[in-house]
């Protein structure tokens, strides 16, 4: 067990919904990474929170959004949802510069 | 961040040492080398990391050439639960860096009984 919390485990939708994806860091870790894992893309790294400030964007669409709120819980928003979203989303925690933890992800199928 | 080059699949015997390669020939003075593993849609597990010093943990041995550009993780004695897809990462450690992974596409290590 890593520390992180995510939920839900998993989440079926149709195309066109929105749908909001809940990380909880480890005590203490004011760092929340979200990243996507998809068949063909492997894992891959979308947005940077520390302290409740974004610090980096990677390939994440613009569909997507994240915030980390004042208790440094974060939430992941996909929006008019694709069929190509499938995929396992994780969020990690750490501090600034340290060793990512991750989560047990969240299994997201659009349908 | 260094891009980093590792067999795409090995076989280990259980019980018997498993060694892991990685290449990071472009690797940089102040890029860390990190190791991970993801056991089926698991989370990636953090396993180990190192600068240039060879490391070693409850998990696992961390072997970093003296140049830097390879490095090996050793799996003592592995087991079916072993069984996983191992990362080689390399990235700066310190202020400033935001802290992505960069994932490859890892080795897939298969422990037999």
């Amino acid at each position: 067990d890593s520390g992180v919390t995510q939920t839900p485990k998993h989440l079926i939708t149709a195309t066109g919904q929105r749908v909001t994806l809940r990380c909880s860091p480890r005590s203490g870790d004011l760092s929340v990474y979200w990243y996507q894992q998809s068949l063909d893309q492997g894992l891959q790294f979308l947005i940077h929170y520390y302290n409740g400030e974004e610090r980096a964007k990677g390939n994440i669409l613009e569909r997507f959004s994240a915030q980390q709120f004042p208790d440094l819980h974060s939430e992941l928003n996909l929006s008019s949802l694709e069929l190509g979203d499938s995929a396992l989303y994780f969020c990690a925690s750490g501090t600034s510069t340290d060793t990512q933890y991750f989560g047990p992800g969240t299994r997201l199928t659009v349908l | 961040d260094a891009k980093t080059t590792q067999p795409p699949s090995m076989d280990c015997a259980e019980g018997r040492a498993a060694n892991l390669p990685c290449n990071h020939s472009t690797i940089s003075g102040n890029e860390y080398v990190y190791w991970y593993r993801q056991i089926h849609s698991q989370g990636p597990q953090y396993i180990i990391h190192g600068l240039k010093n060879n490391e070693t943990n409850e998990m696992a041995s961390l072997i970093i050439t003296e140049d830097r550009k390879s490095s090996t993780l050793i799996l003592p004695h592995a087991t079916l639960r072993d069984t996983a897809v191992y990362y080689c990462i390399v990235r700066v450690y310190g202020s400033g860096n935001t802290g992505k992974l960069i994932f490859g596409q890892g080795t897939t290590l298969q422990v037999k009984p």
